[in-house]
């Protein structure tokens, strides 16, 4: 059983395009959160989301939303794609904050 | 915000060796400092993690130091092999509500045979 899965692992579309990434845990973990890695490899926190609160990074433009059905899953919209956005995005989940987080295996997103 | 330095950006060491990463941060709240490596293609994978009430934790052929006073902890790999080959991350989190990982900019770890 894979413990964090997202879905599509590949996603090429065109600007200006709305597009959505899945995200599901099977952990029972309390809490999961959304990151990018560019293609220098660096990785940022974009949002970090439980039951109780969503912190949203200051500099993820608003284009980009969380969206949580249930506890076990964390999607992420993104509206009017843009060249910028091209980037790996792995998703996670801990069961304390920040604690032990274990990643999705990523979707790399290509905008073109 | 907190702010994590993560140095050498590069590093090659011969196989067998031991390989040292540092990594130092601003938020004196911070208190948890995991250890990530990731493969290329893969996810970052936790490979070690350390809590502020431990100055030291080892496993295996990996450990963790830290120093919470200078704000600095780092990664020791002793008798490198081929598989440690991988981009390295430290990251830190001063816990708490929803917070997540401030990570570093990485480092790509290469074994020369």
């Amino acid at each position: 059983d894979t413990a964090v899965s997202q879905t599509p692992k590949y996603l090429v579309t065109q600007m200006g395009n709305d597009k959505s990434i899945k995200c599901e845990q099977n952990l029972g973990h309390d809490t999961m959160y959304w990151y990018k890695q560019d293609s220098k490899k660096f990785l940022k926190i974009m949002f970090s989301y439980n039951n109780k609160e969503l912190i949203i990074n200051e500099t993820v433009p608003n284009r980009f939303s969380p969206k949580s059905p249930d506890k076990a899953h964390l999607n992420l919209h993104i509206n009017s794609l843009e060249l910028g956005d091209s980037a790996v995005y792995f998703c996670a989940s801990s069961q304390e904050a920040g604690i032990e987080a274990f990643f999705g295996q990523g979707t790399r997103l290509t905008v073109v | 915000g907190e702010n994590v330095e993560q140095h050498p950006s590069t590093l090659s060491v011969q196989e067998g060796d031991s390989a040292v990463i540092k990594c130092t941060y601003s938020d004196s709240a911070s208190n948890y400092f995991p250890w990530y490596k990731q493969e290329l293609g893969k996810r970052p994978q936790l490979i070690i993690d350390i809590r502020s009430n431990v100055g030291e934790k080892k496993d295996q052929r990996i450990a963790v130091t830290l120093n919470k006073t200078a704000k600095h902890f780092s990664l020791h790999i002793t008798e490198t092999q081929p598989e440690d080959s991988a981009v390295y991350f430290c990251a830190v989190t001063a816990g708490g509500g929803a917070d997540g990982l401030t990570f570093g900019k990485g480092t790509h770890l290469i074994i020369q045979p």
